[in-house]
């Protein structure tokens, strides 16, 4: 198994719901990262985990919540959301963390 | 700090033809650089990586690029493009030596078209 998976593919929230993006992999990652891509934009770093550790938060507003619950699993919880958080989420994972990158498809969510 | 540039936002080939999209980088140390790719709605696909060693990089979908120090740049070129060649290529360089992280710092991006 080399992939990536992340879900849901799209996800449509109002402003006032809570929601999860989840990310799995079952390659023996040990560092996790999770990416934001804005339409027409490269994907810029929010988190890192590394050993299930949370190493890295690119000043991300506390409205996003990572959580590594086992080495193979990743989630981000979502609250109070802004529209402007709309865009492409997306997942990677790397052996270690000086290693190339593995890339999920992503979760495109939308908030209204 | 380090950055990275992709002087070319948008580019359209014919089928068959060759390519080269450009992509500069400012690091103050070696720097380790990758090519991505991602078609509309996906997720990024490694292409090629430069680490160290050898200056002209072999990568998948017979796609190679050329580290150039003197010039800081590092090239994608492909000699026969095909139709599903077509996505954003994102250039990009890892900051491998703040605390240790794989922290990718990617350029904006070149759109390629391809025509039939």
């Amino acid at each position: 198994d080399t992939e990536v998976t992340q879900t849901p593919k799209h996800l449509v929230m109002g402003m006032t719901n809570k929601k999860s993006l989840k990310c799995e992999q079952h390659m023996g990652h040990r560092a996790m990262y999770w990416y934001k891509q804005k339409a027409k934009k490269p994907p810029e770093l929010m988190f890192v985990y590394s050993y299930e550790k949370l190493s890295i938060n690119e000043s991300v507003p506390s409205r996003f919540s990572p959580e590594c619950p086992n080495s193979s699993l990743l989630n981000l919880h979502l609250h109070a959301l802004q529209p402007e958080d709309s865009a492409l989420y997306l997942c990677a994972s790397s052996l270690g963390l000086s290693e190339k990158l593995f890339f999920g498809s992503g979760t495109q969510l939308s908030v209204l | 700090a380090q950055s990275v540039t992709q002087p070319d936002i948008h580019i359209t080939v014919s089928e068959g033809a060759s390519l080269e999209l450009r992509c500069n980088y400012s690091y103050g140390a070696t720097p380790y650089l990758f090519w991505y790719v991602q078609s509309p709605g996906q997720g990024l696909q490694l292409l090629l990586k430069y680490f160290s060693g050898d200056t002209l990089v072999q990568g998948i979908k017979g796609f190679e690029a050329e580290f150039k120090r003197s010039q800081s740049s590092f090239n994608l070129r492909k000699p026969s493009v095909h139709w599903s060649d077509a996505a954003e290529y994102f250039c990009a360089v890892a900051n491998m030596f703040s605390g240790g992280y794989n922290k990718l710092i990617f350029g904006a991006g070149t759109r390629l078209a391809v025509h039939p």
